[in-house]
């Protein structure tokens, strides 16, 4: 079974700041997906950030970069210059090539940008 | 121009109700899915369609009935709606294509069983 754990259940920071979220995951499986969604208070899931497994480089998007470390199992979020609309529930998720579309989802960090 | 829209956005019901909830892309993507929130915020997948074929059916109690009339819509029936019901469920869709597969989704509905 794949599972997804975000050991950070809340974090904060402050504005124009950088902070990284964590994000472990667990499959014996070789090819792979990782995202990160966004869930503002909005409720919306946004897709924040995607990485194939096969590929070495993280993968970056303007001030949202991810570190992705695959025979540690880790594929933590960095936001650098954090702004206020940043503040929102992050997910971390993951999806194998065999499990017909089926994203597992982490518990989620609930980030606070301060001003 | 909003590519995955769900209706209504809160619906508030009593218990034993049956009630739908609908979900549409424009995306023109062939895979669609619910998912379920908990009060947690814990995400999880119930269904999966494409093309209009369940392809993922998760242990979801037969209370919930997916239907899909057609691969821009899936739409979640709910019989006998329970309290621990109460969530807010998500749409999604994809377009099924590999390394490239991304999903999207709606902006949710606020289900509160009474």
């Amino acid at each position: 079974a794949q599972t997804v754990t975000q050991s950070q259940p809340e974090m904060s920071v402050q504005e124009a700041e950088t902070v990284t979220l964590s994000c472990t995951y667990d499959t014996s499986e070789n090819n792979y997906y990782l995202f990160w969604y966004k869930q503002p208070p909005s409720r919306q899931m946004i897709l924040v950030i995607r990485q194939e497994a096969y590929k070495q480089q993280n993968a970056t998007e303007n001030r949202f970069s991810v570190n992705f470390q695959k025979a540690a199992k880790s594929f933590s979020l960095k936001i650098s210059d954090s702004q206020l609309g940043d503040t929102a529930m992050y997910f971390c998720a993951f999806r194998i090539e065999t499990s017909g579309s089926r994203l597992t989802f982490g518990e989620g960090t609930q980030l606070t940008v301060n001003p | 121009d909003t590519a995955v829209s769900q209706t209504p956005k809160y619906l508030v019901t009593q218990m034993g109700n049956d009630k739908s909830i609908k979900c549409e892309q424009n995306l023109g993507h062939d895979t669609m899915y619910w998912y379920k929130q908990d009060s947690k915020k814990f995400l999880k997948i119930m269904f999966s369609y494409n093309n209009k074929e369940l392809i993922i059916n998760e242990t979801v109690p037969n209370r919930f009935s997916p239907k899909s009339p057609d691969k821009a819509h899936l739409n979640l029936h709910i019989n006998s709606l329970e309290l621990g019901d109460s969530a807010v469920y998500f749409c999604a869709s994809s377009q099924v294509a590999g390394v490239l597969e991304t999903q999207y989704f709606g902006p949710g509905t606020r289900l509160l069983v009474l």
